[in-house]
């Protein structure tokens, strides 16, 4: 079946303009992941949703970034009035729910984000 | 939050050898311990993973051993391949434990295999 499509796969925008990067997981997937890798540094974590719960914001690195998620299907990471510091791959991963042996989480392609 | 540290951050080895990655994490809740492999340019995947219940898996030439009362779990490659070069990231969570669940990757190990 088709995987985790994120898009769009590049993106170049100019320092304090907004973006949006979306994300579709896997069909039937609770949960879904954001996470950010700067050029060969490792994963940061973002946001996590899992089914109808509050979302777990704790990773997001401040207001500039938001995220939604419409039900258990697409979601959309916005970065508001963007820095040059938030120039990265961002990864989306989704995962069929919590606990039992359900827990792999299946990346996207990634966005490639640069901010001149 | 978990505090997650993986050794060595570099490895380099000799086609056919060994190689071991070592996962320490401060979360003693962690139960369930995954290694996931990135190859240059490409996204992270999953290649094995381990539940607290267990002391060790294995699959093929990869195996993870779990040491709960230490804290940490190793990833071992045995007769190493060219494929097996690219970035290896350990994230041990907290899984079902009622609040959100810890999503701390380590800061990866690249790894090398020299021909």
């Amino acid at each position: 079946g088709a995987g985790v499509s994120q898009s769009p796969s590049n993106k170049v925008t100019e320092k304090g303009k907004d973006v949006e990067l979306r994300c579709d997981p896997i069909s039937g997937h609770t949960a879904l992941y954001w996470y950010r890798q700067r050029l060969g540094q490792g994963l940061e974590f973002l946001i996590y949703f899992q089914g109808n719960s509050a979302p777990d914001k704790s990773g997001l690195p401040s207001d500039r970034f938001s995220a939604e998620r419409t039900g258990e299907s697409v979601s959309t990471l916005t970065i508001q009035r963007t820095q040059q510091e938030d120039s990265a791959v961002y990864l989306c991963a989704s995962s069929p729910g919590r606990g039992g042996p359900y827990n792999e989480q299946f990346f996207g392609p990634g966005t490639r984000l640069t901010v001149l | 939050g978990e505090n997650v540290e993986q050794h060595p951050s570099t490895l380099s080895v000799q086609e056919g050898d060994s190689a071991v990655i070592k996962c320490t994490y401060s979360d003693s809740a962690s139960n369930y311990f995954p290694w996931y492999k990135q190859e240059l340019g490409k996204r992270p995947q999953l290649i094995i993973d381990i539940r607290s219940n267990v002391g060790e898996k294995k699959d093929q030439r990869i195996a993870v051993t779990l040491n709960k009362t230490a804290k940490h779990f190793s990833l071992h490659i045995t007769e190493t391949q060219p494929e097996d070069s690219a970035v290896y990231f350990c994230a041990p969570r907290v899984i079902g434990g009622g609040g959100a669940d810890g999503l701390t990757f380590g800061k990866g190990t690249h790894l090398i295999i020299q021909p």
